[in-house]
């Protein structure tokens, strides 16, 4: 019930095309889920984040649609570029007072020239 | 804003070595950081939760004794690895939160250790 699952596990996109990233999860008191971009040999950076009472949030090239009754919420990258490629990762968190997060297994983005 | 930063990057050491990885918030206050162990084209694996000025709390599996963490100040966390062999060779990173969006990690760069 702790987990997140990731799909799919790598994508390729031609560059001005729509990159599509899903998760979905199980326990209902998650409550906070980013989205992290990483590149090779770096540490993962936030690119967005949504909590459950919003069910769609853009920030310029990228949005996160978010279902609530589906339990599954998405990462889109618009106008993708080649330097959009890299890994990434959802995840979730519980406001237990921990913010531990449950991360998914990663998307491998290769977008094309 | 926001600014987690880690020291070393990169380290070499020699079996039965400890290696000593500092993280440090730049810009805020972070009452909790977090350690975590990633493997090639793998995920996150957290390995503790640290808050500054007590123990740190292990994830099952984690040996406590092998990975020792002592977050001392609002401002940095340590991951000393003791008498390291090379399975523990692997990409070390730290996250830190209490910046101004409470619920948010940030991560810093990661260290790359190479046991020989």
């Amino acid at each position: 019930q702790q987990q997140v699952k990731q799909s799919p596990q790598s994508l390729i996109v031609q560059k001005g095309g729509i990159s599509i990233i899903n998760c979905a999860y199980e326990n209902t008191a998650f409550d906070y889920f980013p989205w992290y971009q990483q590149f090779p040999g770096k540490g993962p950076a936030l690119l967005i984040a949504i909590r459950p009472d919003v069910s769609e949030k853009k920030e310029g090239r990228f949005t996160i649609s978010f279902n609530k009754s589906a339990k599954q919420f998405s990462l889109h990258i618009m106008d993708s570029q080649p330097g959009d490629s890299a890994t990434y990762f959802c995840a979730a968190s519980l406001d237990s007072g921990t913010y531990k997060y449950i991360f998914g297994t990663g998307t491998r983005l290769k977008v094309l020239a | 804003g926001a600014v987690v930063s880690q020291h070393p990057s990169r380290v070499i050491c020699k079996s039965g070595t400890s290696v000593k990885i500092e993280c440090r918030s730049l810009d805020f206050q972070a009452t909790t950081m977090f350690w975590y162990r990633q493997f090639p084209k793998k995920s996150l694996m957290l390995m503790a939760t640290s808050n500054e000025g007590s123990k740190a709390t292990y994830e099952q599996g984690v040996e406590k004794d092998k990975f020792l963490i002592n977050h001392a100040s609002l401002t940095l966390s340590t991951l000393t690895v003791t008498s390291a062999h090379p399975e523990d060779s692997s990409f070390y990173i730290c996250s830190a939160q209490g910046g101004m969006d409470t619920d948010t990690q940030y991560f810093g760069p990661g260290t790359r250790l190479t046991v020989l």
